[in-house]
């Protein structure tokens, strides 16, 4: 079974601010936290990863509150092209292993 | 960097043939490819992990005599849908690692239909 908890949906208007939660209270110490996307009809593509502080990169900033039991994806100018379902997972890093939960549908609407 | 093709992207076929699915890494030797299915509406599922030389590990529930797994090579992994049925239509998608890293990069995924 996945270890996050992400809601169903999401909306969020186009040029706004998009920001997903994620809970993952049972991580453990040696666990990442991962974000991926995956738009309809493709293959899953990487967004960020963090263990504990905050993360940015081109694509989104992460953050991860200090107890490490939430973190948030956040998408600074939401575009047309960012709807697409996201996926928050824990592993540990060097360890291949990925589970798949039902992931956020974040519907951007102009 | 990192770039995984898949052939094909779409596929349809007869229910009883078998149809082959292959799965390069382009630019990076992979020590490790993955294969998901995903159904409409479903997260992705791991149905197998194959090493480049030795047999493929399968999910519980997989059939290894039907979803033929072959990683000859570094760079290429394919998938052979034995006798399809029209519940193996689905979205596969493969995905590709190199050891010691443990990132996997994604293929675009292949939509098989069959009739």
């Amino acid at each position: 079974d996945a270890k996050t908890t992400q809601p169903p949906s999401m909306d969020c208007a186009e040029g706004r601010a998009a920001n997903l939660p994620c809970n993952h209270s049972t991580i453990s110490g040696n666990e990442y936290v991962y974000w991926y996307r995956q738009i309809h009809s493709q293959g899953p593509q990487y967004i960020i990863h963090g263990l504990k502080n905050n993360e940015t990169n081109e694509m989104a900033s992460l953050i991860i509150t200090e107890d490490r039991k939430s973190s948030t994806l956040i998408l600074p100018h939401a575009t047309l092209r960012d709807t697409a379902v996201y996926y928050c997972i824990v592993r540990v890093d060097g360890n291949y292993q990925l589970i798949w939960g039902a992931g956020t549908k974040l519907i951007i609407k102009p | 960097g990192a770039v995984v093709s898949q052939h094909p992207s779409r596929v349809i076929c007869k229910s009883g043939t078998s149809v082959k699915i292959e799965c390069r890494s382009l630019d990076f030797q992979a020590t490790t490819m993955f294969w998901y299915r995903q159904f409409p509406k479903q997260s992705l599922m791991l149905m197998a992990t194959s090493n480049e030389g030795s047999k493929a590990t399968y999910e519980q529930g997989v059939e290894k005599d039907k979803f033929l797994i072959n990683h000859a090579s570094l760079t290429l992994s394919t998938l052979t849908v034995t006798s399809a049925h029209p519940e193996d239509s689905s979205f596969y998608i493969c995905s590709a690692g190199v050891q010691g890293v443990g990132e996997q990069y994604f293929g675009p995924g292949t939509r098989l239909t069959v009739t």
